[in-house]
């Protein structure tokens, strides 16, 4: 079956820090493009962290640069988010999502994990 | 901060047609970058509905079709059923942001 599996959400005090992580199977892993979505409680969606096949391009949201850094193993077939710094406002359910463009970025989700929250409060 | 406006809540009876409104500017969808759609049950992940404007993923009910025009998008249900009722969100490109992927603020489908 073709899945993402998110795990590592927990709560964490404000600038604490917590490591999230996505584990891929049945499809060829090293081949996608992958990211991080966020969606706070009761709101909208918000892009977060993108990660080419290779791992040689990586882009993240304004909101979360410099505290946030993606990262995937390939050969583990898993997805990383390692979150610093974290504040109240990081407080969200975390997907782990896959663009469907193998070699560049489609530019949409064409699978979502069912996601980890992730409670930033003291 | 959600640069693709939706309309917060749309509402129909069973059996009927509802459409939804994605508007967005020059820097996304009308600069000709394509708009998706997703489906959002409630306390489910996102599920992709429409891909390429107007595509349907495989599985998908062919009730969902989507549109673009300008700067703008719309994703129509025809014979709306009481499954419909979820969230769904409408996401493009865009070029000005440093966000690459943006998402529309959302629209609560209420089946009455």
């Amino acid at each position: 079956e073709v899945q993402l599996v998110e795990s590592g959400g927990g709560l964490v005090q404000p600038g604490g820090s917590l490591r999230l992580s996505c584990a891929a199977s049945g499809f060829t892993f090293s081949s996608y493009s992958m990211n991080w979505v966020r969606q706070a409680p009761g709101k909208g969606l918000e892009w977060v962290s993108y990660i080419s096949s290779s791992s040689s391009t990586i882009y993240y949201a304004d909101s979360v640069k410099g505290r946030f850094t993606i990262s995937r193993d390939n050969a583990k077939n898993s997805l990383y988010l390692q979150m610093n710094s974290l504040r109240a406002e990081d407080t969200a359910v975390y997907y782990c999502a896959r663009d469907p463009g193998s070699g560049w970025a489609y530019w949409y989700f064409d699978l979502w994990g069912r996601g980890t929250l992730v409670t930033v409060s003291s | 901060q959600s640069v693709l406006t939706q309309p917060p809540s749309v509402s129909g009876a069973p059996g009927q047609r509802v459409t939804i409104s994605c508007t967005g500017s020059s820097s996304n969808i009308g600069a000709g970058y394509d708009v998706h759609w997703y489906q959002q049950l409630p306390g489910t992940a996102p599920k992709l509905l429409i891909y390429g404007n107007s595509n349907r993923p495989s599985g998908v009910p062919d009730r969902f079709s989507g549109s673009k025009s300008g700067t703008s998008a719309s994703l129509a249900i025809t014979g709306l059923q009481a499954e419909d009722e979820a969230d769904y969100y409408c996401q493009s490109y865009d070029s000005s942001l440093s966000a690459h992927y943006v998402f529309g603020t959302g629209t609560k489908v209420t089946v009455l």
